[in-house]
């Protein structure tokens, strides 16, 4: 059964920082790996998408690579911003059974002015 | 190209009531799929409805049911609600252009029971 881990679960960092956040999955078969970010009350909004014969995509300060034989997968977002606060959320989407994403609980990120 | 929509945004129940959201795929898109999200946790799978038969549940009791329309539009229905049946409610669609292994997510419905 696959399971997805973010960590840290709550991140605050000052403005201008670079930041890691990571995500781990323990079923290695998967077609791809989606970032999100959401905001308090609202839907999801896709960030970053790669597929699992890819090793990372990156979208202006944003980069996101994958490990997919060790479970791993990184969000690095480069000079944060205090608009880039916000949960962000890693989803798994498997090989097996109903096409569905299988998300972690996510990092609640918070960027100080 | 529209996107995913649903209704309403925000709804209040009473525990023990029935409620019905309701969801349109994005143009195009023939499988349609819902997720609850409880407060602090990543959503959680629902079901999925495929040409209008289900096609996959998540660990979730029957009084959680769905129905998808011949335009590929969608309802979830929620019959004797939980106080636990708080969450926001995600609708996402998906489509043989994408080889139906990317969905894209509505803005959600928050459901409030009390």
């Amino acid at each position: 059964k696959q399971e997805v881990t973010q960590i840290p679960a709550a991140l605050s960092v000052p403005e201008g920082e670079n930041l890691v956040l990571n995500c781990s999955f323990t079923d290695s078969a998967i077609y791809n790996l989606q970032w999100f970010r959401q905001d308090p009350g609202k839907g999801l909004t896709s960030l970053l998408l790669i597929q699992s014969s890819q090793r990372e995509q990156t979208s202006g300060r944003l980069n996101a690579s994958l490990d997919k034989s060790s479970g791993r997968s990184t969000l690095y977002i480069a000079a944060s911003q205090p608009g880039d606060s916000a949960t962000y959320l890693c989803a798994v989407w498997g090989t097996s059974g109903t096409y569905k994403y299988i998300f972690g609980t996510g990092t609640r990120l918070k960027v100080l002015a | 190209e529209t996107g995913v929509t649903q209704s309403p945004t925000h709804l209040i129940k009473t525990r023990g009531q029935q409620v019905t959201l309701r969801c349109s795929s994005q143009s195009g898109h023939n499988t349609v799929s819902w997720y609850q999200q409880a407060l602090g946790q990543g959503p959680q799978f629902i079901f999925q409805y495929y040409r209008e038969e289900e096609n996959g549940r998540g660990n979730f009791p029957p009084r959680f049911s769905g129905l998808q329309f011949p335009n590929y539009s969608s309802e979830l229905n929620v019959n004797a609600l939980e106080l636990d049946d708080s969450a926001l409610y995600l609708c996402a669609s998906s489509g043989a252009e994408q080889g139906f292994t990317e969905q894209f997510f509505g803005p959600g419905t928050r459901l409030t029971v009390l």
